[in-house]
């Protein structure tokens, strides 16, 4: 069964804090996202990772940078969180025909909640 | 830079139909559904990949014009199993990696 793990369910943290969301997936998949979900904006993308050590902004990168070190892992982090970070962040990773995504498979979502 | 989807929100009774629609600026290659039922990941439902292709899912169907950068999901005869939030995932045309989704349209189905 093909699975996308992220590291908490839940993380209360406090403004200023550098917050590290962690992903790994099992399916060997080469392209890996983080989005950030609001109601009533759907799924914004924050960047993208197509192979090891790749990065690429997505449409909503500030405040936050990534790492890739290995294929399986894709890391979110805040350098300093604010409270408009406060969201529901979902990491997804699919297979790549060529330069295109197949399906996207998600974790189960990390609720961040910055106090 | 995200497609656009409308309704943003419908509520249906049993055995209804809706149609959601997805519409993008950019040039795309195809188009991805999924459903996420509450306190859920987002599932995948179906893929088009060529213009005014159309494919079904039990009575759940879709549509692709790529010509002009939309695409259509169907729902016949809904059932409360329908219930959810849909996103339209779209790749660009032009080559990138990019994967971006839709605003989504939250759908309740009533007994």
């Amino acid at each position: 069964d093909v699975k996308v793990t992220q590291s908490s369910r839940y993380l209360v943290k406090r403004t200023g804090e550098k917050v590290f969301l962690e992903c790994v997936q099992d399916m060997d998949h080469e392209n890996m996202f983080w989005y950030r979900q609001d109601p009533g904006l759907g799924l914004r993308l924050i960047y993208f990772s197509y192979d090891v050590k790749m990065k690429e902004k997505g449409d909503i990168p500030e405040g936050y940078s990534v790492s890739r070190e290995k294929k399986e892992r894709f890391s979110l982090i805040l350098e300093s969180a604010s409270t408009n970070q406060t969201s529901m962040y979902l990491c997804a990773s699919s297979k790549l025909r060529g330069r295109r995504n197949t399906e996207a498979f998600f974790g189960q979502g990390t609720r961040l909640t910055v106090v | 830079q995200q497609p656009v989807q409308s309704p943003q929100a419908v509520i249906l009774r049993e055995g209804e139909d809706a149609v959601i629609n997805c519409s993008s600026s950019k040039a795309l290659y195809s188009v991805h559904w999924y459903r996420q039922k509450h306190g859920e990941a987002p599932v995948f439902l179906m893929i088009l990949l060529k213009g005014g292709e159309q494919k079904g899912h039990d009575k759940i169907s879709a549509s692709f014009n790529e010509k002009k950068q939309q695409s259509s999901l169907y729902l016949t005869a809904s059932q409360l199993s329908y219930s959810g939030t849909y996103f339209c995932g779209t790749g660009e045309a032009s080559g990138t990696y990019k994967y971006i989704f839709g605003t989504g349209t939250r759908l309740k189905v009533l007994a």
